[in-house]
């Protein structure tokens, strides 16, 4: 079965400052992993998605990493800004038997504080 | 809609009750999801429609759980006779591939947040 681990938990910083979310899954075997934003209240927004034969992506202040031999990934947020306030998640698409469904970490709820 | 659109947003019921969730999803999107979310927690896996067909159900928590896409658009997710356990937000998300395109990115709706009293 896949797991997704996101460490850590919760995360609060001041603005301006460059931050890192971490995500571990079990099963190295995965087609794709997504980066997600949650605002409360609201559905999944992706941010990025990085096939398995990539290394990163990048879309403006965010870059996500992936090492998928080790089952890493990383997100990296340049600048953080109040408005970037938000729970990531991380999920990965493949592994522990399933060729589509997406499995999920908890996810880190980010507070960037003006 | 521009989006993936379900109804209600908010719904609470007594224990024992059944209740219907409302999934549209974005036209002409072939592929649609149900994830169930609970408090703190990320989003899991129920089900999986490729148009009408139901593929995959194998995240459904118990035979309370009933999912339908009769026409190949709008799905319903049933729960009947709700427990406690069953609260949480309930999300659907559209692809407009199948999912064996495994890179087709998902488009997920706001959720219902279900409440069981």
């Amino acid at each position: 079965k896949q797991e997704v681990t996101q460490i850590p938990a919760a995360l609060s910083v001041p603005e301006g400052e460059n931050l890192v979310l971490n995500c571990s899954f079990t099963d190295s075997a995965i087609y794709n992993l997504q980066w997600f934003r949650q605002d409360p209240g609201k559905g999944l927004t992706s941010l990025l998605l990085i096939q398995s034969s990539q290394r990163e992506q990048t879309s403006g202040r965010l870059n996500a990493s992936l090492d998928k031999s080790s089952g890493r990934s990383t997100l990296y947020i340049a600048a953080s800004q109040p408005g970037d306030s938000a729970t990531y998640l991380c999920a990965v698409r493949g592994g522990g038997g399933s060729n589509y469904k997406l499995t999920f970490g908890k996810g880190t709820l980010l507070t960037v504080n003006p | 809609g521009a989006g993936v659109s379900q109804s209600p947003r908010y719904k609470v019921a007594k224990r024992g009750q059944d209740v219907a969730l409302r999934c549209d999803p974005i036209s002409g999107h072939v592929s649609l999801f149900w994830y169930q979310q609970a408090l703190g927690q990320g989003p899991e896996f129920l089900t999986y429609f490729q148009n009408e067909a139901q593929l995959d159900k194998s995240g459904l928590p118990s035979d309370r759980f009933f999912a339908e896409r009769p026409e190949g658009s709008v799905s319903t997710l049933k729960i009947q006779r709700t427990q406690q356990e069953d609260s949480a937000v309930y999300l659907c998300a559209s692809s407009y591939r199948t999912a064996s395109d495994y890179n087709s990115p998902l488009h997920f709706g706001n959720g219902t947040r279900l409440t069981v009293t």
